[in-house]
């Protein structure tokens, strides 16, 4: 059973361009997180979503992210018009049954995003 | 204001030593608590979860404790292998609320021969 995959793993973009971030969940997993990670900093959240649904964007930002989830096909989070402090690590997480349990959430290998 | 703090930010220790890492919390309503093991340009690995009514859990080398009453956890690595060289980070999740895990900052360890 694969663990959760992200691609790409590096992405290297100029102020202003599209970030593009792609998430696999585990099989069987229909829950996913997507976490920004700092230089130095823990872990924030970001969105939570389930298969076509945003459950909780509260961590995002208002302009310029976006996120989705489709019923095929990866979860996508989206940075346009990127800026030099959206350099960071995203990390996607999946679980089986979401929030509200001690699930355990499985976290995917990053993508590291430098804004040139 | 919900936060985790950790302590110490970073600790270097011989191969084969004990440690001890520290996580208070002042996350509130608890709902559990979380220690990830999180290898240096990896995405965190769940070590162990622990509910309000567990005190203690082990995995392997690695055993956390809960206390609930004092919002405190500690995770102790017991033989330490230069494998465990990585940011140790704690996470509480509260019950109810948008935003449900509340991550530390993490404890680096550093394991030398």
């Amino acid at each position: 059973n694969a663990g959760v995959m992200q691609n790409p793993r590096h992405l290297v973009r100029r102020r202003g361009q599209e970030a593009r971030l792609r998430c696999s969940p585990m099989k069987g997993h229909s829950h996913v997180y997507w976490y920004r990670q700092l230089p130095e900093e823990g872990l924030k959240f970001m969105v939570y979503l389930q298969k076509e649904n945003i459950i909780d964007e509260s961590g995002m930002p208002k302009e310029r992210f976006s996120a989705e989830f489709p019923k095929e096909g990866p979860s996508i989070l989206r940075i346009q018009q990127v800026v030099r402090g959206d350099s960071a690590a995203y990390f996607c997480a999946s679980s089986p049954f979401g929030r509200g349990s001690t699930d355990t959430q499985y976290f995917g290998p990053g993508t590291r995003l430098t804004v040139l | 204001k919900n936060q985790v703090e950790q302590s110490p930010q970073s600790l270097i220790i011989l191969e084969g030593k004990n440690c001890t890492l520290q996580c208070n919390y002042t996350v509130s309503p608890f709902s559990n608590l979380r220690w990830y093991k999180q290898d240096t340009g990896r995405g965190p690995v769940s070590l162990t979860i622990m509910t309000f009514s567990e005190n203690t859990k082990s995995n392997g080398r690695y055993t956390a404790t809960l206390d609930a009453d004092t919002k405190q956890s500690s995770l102790h690595i017991t033989a330490s292998q230069l494998s465990d060289s990585a940011s140790y980070i704690c996470v509480v999740a509260v019950q109810t609320g948008a935003n449900n895990l509340f991550f530390g900052t993490g404890t680096r360890l550093t394991v030398i021969p």
